[in-house]
């Protein structure tokens, strides 16, 4: 079966940092993908890892194992306008597959 | 260059009837994608088409269907619709299969 699992909400507060796991099991990998949403609009795509270890962008990097089945992204210097759902989706075969998304709220 | 365009952005209707959405994806993307998102459910992978072919379709029953024209625009149907079917549809395109996806701004779809 297909399986994406990232906790349901996270805080934190304005210049912290913050890591949203993601664990994965599906029949296929073509690779991981977070996107950024925030309320009432669009998902906007944040990175791509189809190799182990961390891709750095800007304030965001993510991290992937395939062999353990787990992503990270992480997030540096929080700011306010951070505060929106990080969906994690996986590859496998065409389709994507996302997991259910994480509400993350940033606090002065 | 211009994003994935949807229309309609917001739409009404009652139990039965059935509805038709369009999406235009990036020039030169050729893979179109169709998501259904509720809060309960999170985004739900719906179907794929690339070159005009369904490549891939998720679990969702036959009453929702989908066709891609030769300029790579999309459409997706929903006919019976019922209470359960409302929810914001989102069209994703990429340049290819497997290829990153870029998401339009979604059809809030409310079923009465």
């Amino acid at each position: 079966g297909q399986n994406i699992d990232q906790p349901t909400e996270m805080t934190a507060t304005e210049g912290a940092i913050v890591q949203i796991n993601c664990t994965y099991q599906t029949s296929g990998f073509n690779g991981l993908f977070w996107y950024q949403q925030h309320a009432g609009e669009a998902p906007t795509f944040l990175s791509y890892n189809v190799l182990d270890g961390l891709e750095e962008k800007g304030r965001f990097s993510s991290f992937l194992s395939r062999s353990k089945g787990y992503s990270y992204l992480l997030l540096k210097e929080l700011q306010m306008k951070d505060s929106a759902s990080y969906l994690c989706a996986v590859i496998g075969g065409t389709a994507l597959i996302f997991g259910k998304g994480t509400t993350l709220s940033v606090s002065s | 260059k211009a994003g994935v365009t949807q229309t309609p952005r917001y739409l009404i209707k009652t139990r039965g009837q059935q509805v038709t959405l369009s999406c235009s994806p990036i020039s030169g993307h050729r893979s179109v994608s169709w998501y259904q998102q509720t809060p309960g459910q999170g985004l739900q992978f719906l179907f794929e088409y690339f070159s005009e072919t369904q490549r891939n379709k998720g679990n969702f029953p036959g009453r929702f269907s989908g066709r891609q024209f030769s300029n790579s625009r999309s459409e997706m149907n929903v006919s019976t619709l019922e209470l359960g079917d409302s929810a914001l549809y989102l069209c994703a395109s990429g340049k290819r299969d497997g290829d990153t996806q870029y998401f339009g701004p979604g059809t809030r779809l409310t079923v009465l």
